[in-house]
């Protein structure tokens, strides 16, 4: 019953490192979603995709940039790792914004340890 | 901007007892989604609640309702005879027409169920 997959729970990483977060969802969603998670903050948005090859900065962009080749898979990517980049990051899917009411669906997260 | 507030940075229920978790936001778009979403240990954001800014009817899902008062900008989430899992953080966001519907969450407010 899994829809939403990112590929690692837990990553540490060495700064200036190029890190791939990987996520997969399985329901034919349009859209896609990067968020961050920190303490006391919330959820901020990094990056979305409406289709295939699109991408727009959500926001928070500053050193990710993001890559969506099949509808089915997001890849956010750090470029070179900093420690301010250590967080929880999520991935989320949703049909069409009309159908709002259903939703996003989340992975599990990836926290990131940036040293 | 939108903007969504969560003043109760933790809350402590009893077992069987009803909470009820703050959320109010700021919007000038009059078409907007209202949603809350729980976040257990394990990190995945889980979807409980939705609210249409054109709905009359307050929504529930089983033990979760939303008391939503639209001209006070509040839209509570009350769960009804609290259980040991519902203990987790709990995000209420807010997606506008204006900004696509993507939510904007809040802070955050942690609840700790006592048996």
């Amino acid at each position: 019953d899994v829809k939403v997959t990112q590929s690692s729970r837990y990553l540490v990483k060495r700064t200036g490192e190029k890190v791939f977060l990987e996520c997969v969802q399985d329901m034919d969603h349009e859209n896609m979603f990067w968020y961050r998670q920190d303490p006391g903050l919330g959820l901020r948005l990094i990056y979305f995709s409406y289709d295939v090859k699109m991408k727009e900065k959500g926001d928070i962009p500053e050193g990710y940039s993001v890559s969506r080749e099949k509808k089915e898979r997001f890849s956010l990517i750090l470029e070179s790792a900093s420690t301010n980049q250590t967080s929880m990051y999520l991935c989320a899917s949703s049909p069409d914004p009309a159908t709002q009411s259903k939703g996003y669906t989340f992975g599990s997260g990836t926290r990131l340890t940036v040293v | 901007a939108q903007k969504i507030t969560q003043t109760q940075p933790g809350m402590f229920v009893q077992e069987k007892e009803a909470v009820t978790l703050d959320c109010t936001y700021d919007t000038s778009d009059p078409s907007y989604g209202l949603f809350w979403y729980k976040q257990p240990s394990s990190g995945e954001m889980i979807f409980l609640i939705y609210q249409g800014s054109y709905d009359q009817q307050n929504a529930t899902e089983g033990r979760y309702s939303l008391n939503f008062q639209k001209a006070r900008k509040s839209a509570n989430l009350v769960i009804s005879a609290s259980q040991l899992g519902d203990s987790a953080m709990y995000f209420c966001a807010m997606g506008t027409r204006g900004g696509s519907y993507i939510p904007t969450f809040g802070r955050g407010t942690s609840l700790i169920v006592h048996p």
